[in-house]
């Protein structure tokens, strides 16, 4: 069965801190993996998609990169993180995108 | 562009009772899917229903229903004998081609 690992589940930073956050798939070859943020009592922002090793489209210009280096690995990162970089970020992958996607359990990034 | 929009930040409904959420989005597309999806205060993202814009039959799962007028752009979720376990944010979204758009979602309380 198709499983998505994401970590750590919460983290704490200082301001001008790098940042990594990892997310991979089992079960599954060739996903769509997506990255996006829910600010505080908001909805969801797509920051960055992969269709495949190598291709990210970004969706917002901002403090965040985003890299996949193997087929089922989705990493997001940043050199210097912001204040308004907290949040909770969610990855999630999808086959078929008419069938939506599956999500991971989030990480709570809290920058200070 | 793609918009999704939900125009109640909050509701509430007594136990075993039906309560409608709204959604409305804006698309020039004739081929998209429509989903719905839970967020409990676990933050995990559930998939609740979903509805292909070609089928005119409103999608439904078990207790979940939605109502989908393509030509007002309208896709509400219905959710009948509502339970305690419902309680939860709820998020409409729009999907073609690689991506999915949410709205900013519904806040739903089921009072005992």
């Amino acid at each position: 069965s198709q499983t998505i690992h994401q970590w750590p589940a919460t983290l704490v930073q200082p301001v001008g801190s790098p940042l990594s956050l990892e997310c991979t798939v089992e079960g599954t070859s060739n996903p769509n993996l997506y990255w996006y943020r829910q600010a505080a009592g908001r909805g969801l922002q797509l920051l960055f998609y992969s269709v495949g090793i190598g291709q990210i489209s970004s969706e917002v210009p901002q403090n965040l990169s985003a890299s996949r280096p193997q087929d089922r690995q989705f990493i997001l990162s940043s050199k210097k993180l912001l204040l308004s970089d907290s949040g909770f970020y969610l990855c999630a992958w999808s086959v078929l995108h008419n069938y939506g996607y599956t999500f991971g359990s989030g990480t709570r990034l809290t920058v200070v | 562009a793609q918009t999704v929009t939900q125009s109640q930040p909050e509701m509430s409904v007594q136990e075993a009772e039906t309560v409608t959420l709204s959604c409305t989005y804006d698309t020039s597309e004739s081929d998209y899917y429509l989903f719905w999806y839970k967020q409990p205060p676990s933050r995990q993202m559930i998939l609740v229903i979903r509805q292909e814009a070609y089928k005119q039959q409103n999608a439904t799962e078990n207790r979940f229903s939605v109502n989908f007028q393509k030509a007002a752009k309208s896709f509400s979720l219905k959710i009948s004998d509502s339970q305690l376990g419902d309680a939860a944010m709820y998020f409409c979204a729009y999907n073609r081609d690689d991506k999915i758009i949410f709205g900013k979602g519904t806040r739903l309380h089921i009072l005992p």
